[in-house]
């Protein structure tokens, strides 16, 4: 557990409408990362920020953006949600263990729906 | 972009054998790193193990283990004496040089009781 929240957990939506999603973390990690999950493609890459007010585009940015004002909180926003932006959508922090992994650890999820 | 491919979309084994997932990946890069994530039904994704791509020594975990060839470009994971709470989802995934993640599309584990 890397005290990792996402907020909200579950959300329905409507086409065309806002929505942002929130992470939290409890841990001052500087790297943070938004990722998409959907059948048949595993995990893409959204967005990411490496620190407050650094971010930087991911494989798949289009219709997303994000926003870092202070190191604990990492939010993505759709601008205007599409059918095809339904999925589970995963937060993630760059880890310390050290050794040079750099392994993810994720917050539990948001699944989004959007009709 | 490096690309990560998992054959295997879905695989069973019977409570308590063994069993082994596949993951094969594509890079040009030298140093990097693997790992595998389990991804159960409640939707959390938990770290199983990881391997740095200039180690030989295959990286173990319990009763997680991995075989690593990296000339092949592959990178297995075995689960010995399966048990029921293995049952998940499986993902592979590869960091590159630059900290980007890669991640497969996964194989979904059923154990038999």
């Amino acid at each position: 557990d890397a005290g990792i929240t996402q907020s909200p957990r579950h959300k329905v939506t409507e086409t065309g409408t806002p929505v942002t999603l929130r992470c939290h973390q409890t841990e001052n990690h500087r790297y943070m990362y938004w990722y998409r999950q959907d059948p048949g493609h595993g995990l893409r890459l959204i967005h990411y920020s490496y620190g407050v007010k650094d971010t930087d585009k991911g494989e798949v940015s289009d219709g997303y953006s994000v926003s870092r004002s202070k190191t604990e909180d990492f939010l993505l926003t759709l601008e205007s949600a599409t059918s095809s932006q339904t999925s589970v959508y995963f937060c993630a922090i760059r880890g310390t263990s050290g050794g040079g992994f750099y392994e993810q650890y994720f917050g539990p999820g948001t699944r989004l729906t959007v009709t | 972009a490096q690309t990560v491919t998992q054959s295997q979309p879905e695989m069973s084994v019977q409570e308590a054998e063994t069993v082994t997932l596949s993951c094969t990946y594509d890079t040009s890069e030298s140093d990097y790193y693997l790992f595998w994530y389990k991804q159960p039904p409640s939707r959390q994704m938990i770290l199983v193990i990881r391997q740095e791509a200039y180690k030989q020594q295959n990286a173990t975990e319990n009763r997680f283990s991995v075989n690593f060839q990296k000339a092949a470009k592959s990178f297995s994971l075995k689960i010995s004496d399966s048990q029921l709470g293995d049952a998940a989802m499986y993902f592979c995934a590869y960091r590159s040089a630059g900290n980007q993640f890669y991640f497969g599309t996964g194989t979904s584990l059923t154990v038999i009781p």
